[in-house]
């Protein structure tokens, strides 16, 4: 069954340093997006990327962040100066339309930010 | 606005024990779609099911069952004969038509051997 694959599974990165989580999304998916899980607590939603922009963005997604989808086949979330609060689990998901089309998360990558 | 409520924020049962995970949405759309998942201690999110607004049949997949009513805008996870691997978070979402997911806070399930 097609996957969507996150890179790496933990990051470790000091505390003002830029970041950038990795994502390939299922290959035929026209949409995609980012969520954020801090520890014990609820998955939140962060941007969603359609035709190589922005379609919508929460509050959480600020200056400080940024995606891409740099090669047709990637999905990157980069975030340019970590803060401790960015300690979280991202996950990345992927679908190829709008309504009941099939949605997938990738396994998530762990940021601890020291 | 879209809310999920999971007012159980952690069950403990023991082994064979049947559990019911409780979920309460909020939506004003029509069309909506339900999920659930469960997060095991690797943090991955695995899918368990997938529900429309229009499909208020009742499912059940082996040991796991799942009861959706519109009336009470609820929908519950039952899972029989609780196993020691059932322990895990289990969350509840809602997605709408513009494709973003609404979790609940989840409810962390723990099977006592």
């Amino acid at each position: 069954e097609p996957e969507v694959t996150q890179t790496p599974s933990h990051q470790v990165t000091q505390m003002g340093q830029e970041v950038i989580l990795r994502c390939v999304p299922i290959s035929n998916h026209l949409y995609f997006y980012w969520y954020r899980q801090i520890l014990g607590q609820k998955v939140e939603f962060l941007v969603s990327f359609y035709n190589n922009e922005i379609s919508e963005k929460s509050e959480i997604f600020d200056d400080q962040f940024s995606v891409e989808r740099p090669d047709g086949s990637n999905f990157t979330l980069k975030i340019r100066s970590t803060k401790l609060e960015d300690s979280a689990m991202y996950f990345c998901a992927s679908t190829g339309g709008q309504g009941f089309y099939g949605y997938t998360f990738g396994s998530g990558t762990r940021l601890t930010v020291v | 606005a879209q809310k999920v409520t999971q007012a159980q924020t952690e069950i403990s049962v023991v082994e064979k024990e049947d559990v019911t995970l409780d979920c309460v949405y909020e939506t004003r759309d029509t069309t909506y779609y339900l999920f659930w998942y469960k997060q095991p201690p690797s943090g991955e999110l695995v899918f368990l099911i997938r529900r429309n607004s229009f499909d208020e049949q009742n499912e059940i997949s082996g040991r796991y069952s799942w009861n959706f009513q519109k009336s009470t805008s609820s929908f519950n996870f039952t899972i029989t004969a609780s196993q020691v691997v059932d322990s895990a978070v289990y969350f509840c979402a809602l997605r709408n038509t513009g494709n973003q997911f609404y979790f609940g806070t989840g409810t962390s399930l723990t099977v006592i051997p």
